[in-house]
């Protein structure tokens, strides 16, 4: 079944605590990306890559590293988390022939930094 | 305001017609999304539209675009339980600059 997963779904952690957040597509999608879903906001695009080892930041990548090593795997990496950075987080893949970007999204992880 | 902007709130009655409004950004938008979240996913692609054309249809949906008023529309005729989603609206300035409106929350009563 064609489909990206995000590990792990759910994350309760605190201050200052390195965590990562994986991200996996068996489409063999050129493009991924990471949102941030926060209430009363759209989806808001932390990082991007258009295939392996380029990355490039979106809207909103402080505080946020990435890395894409593998064409399938794009995890997002939090140094130092902060409350600030409590969210609902998006991956999502597509291919990039064409102009339209159809991407598939990820269940979300919900992270909650105290 | 800079922001694609939807209204938050939707509720219909199961059977009639929904109309979701959205107002973008970028005249020079190129492609233009309709995705839909059920509780607990992400985010699923329902249609799109390219900048030139002014509406496409697509079984139960109907997409409007008015490009001088910047307003797309997606309209679900017959709508159902099963339709309860938030819909969000999303414009693309170019391949990895997409854009998202908050979201509407549609409700479908039976």
């Amino acid at each position: 079944e064609a489909q990206v997963t995000q590990n792990p779904r759910y994350l309760i952690t605190v201050t200052g605590k390195k965590l990562t957040v994986t991200c996996s597509q068996n489409m063999n999608h050129e493009y991924m990306s990471w949102y941030r879903q926060d209430p009363g906001l759209g989806l808001r695009q932390i990082y991007y890559s258009m295939n392996v080892e380029v990355t490039d930041k979106g809207d909103v990548p402080e505080g946020y590293k990435v890395s894409r090593k593998e064409k399938r795997n794009f995890p997002l990496i939090l140094e130092s988390p902060s409350p600030n950075q409590t969210s609902l987080y998006f991956c999502a893949s597509s291919w990039t022939s064409g102009r339209v970007n159809e991407q598939f999204f990820g269940p979300g992880t919900r992270l909650t930094v105290l | 305001g800079e922001d694609v902007e939807q209204s938050l709130f939707l509720s219909v009655r199961e059977g009639d017609s929904s109309v979701i409004n959205c107002t973008y950004t970028d005249s020079s938008s190129t492609y233009l999304y309709w995705y839909k979240q059920e509780p607990g996913a992400g985010l699923q692609l329902l249609t799109y539209i390219f900048s030139n054309m002014d509406m496409k249809q697509d079984q139960r949906l109907t997409v409007l675009l008015n490009k001088k008023d910047k307003h797309l529309s997606l309209r679900i005729a017959d709508t159902q339980t099963g339709d309860s989603a938030i819909y969000f609206c999303a414009e693309s300035l170019s391949f990895n600059d997409m854009r998202f409106g908050a979201g509407t929350r549609l409700t479908v009563k039976p």
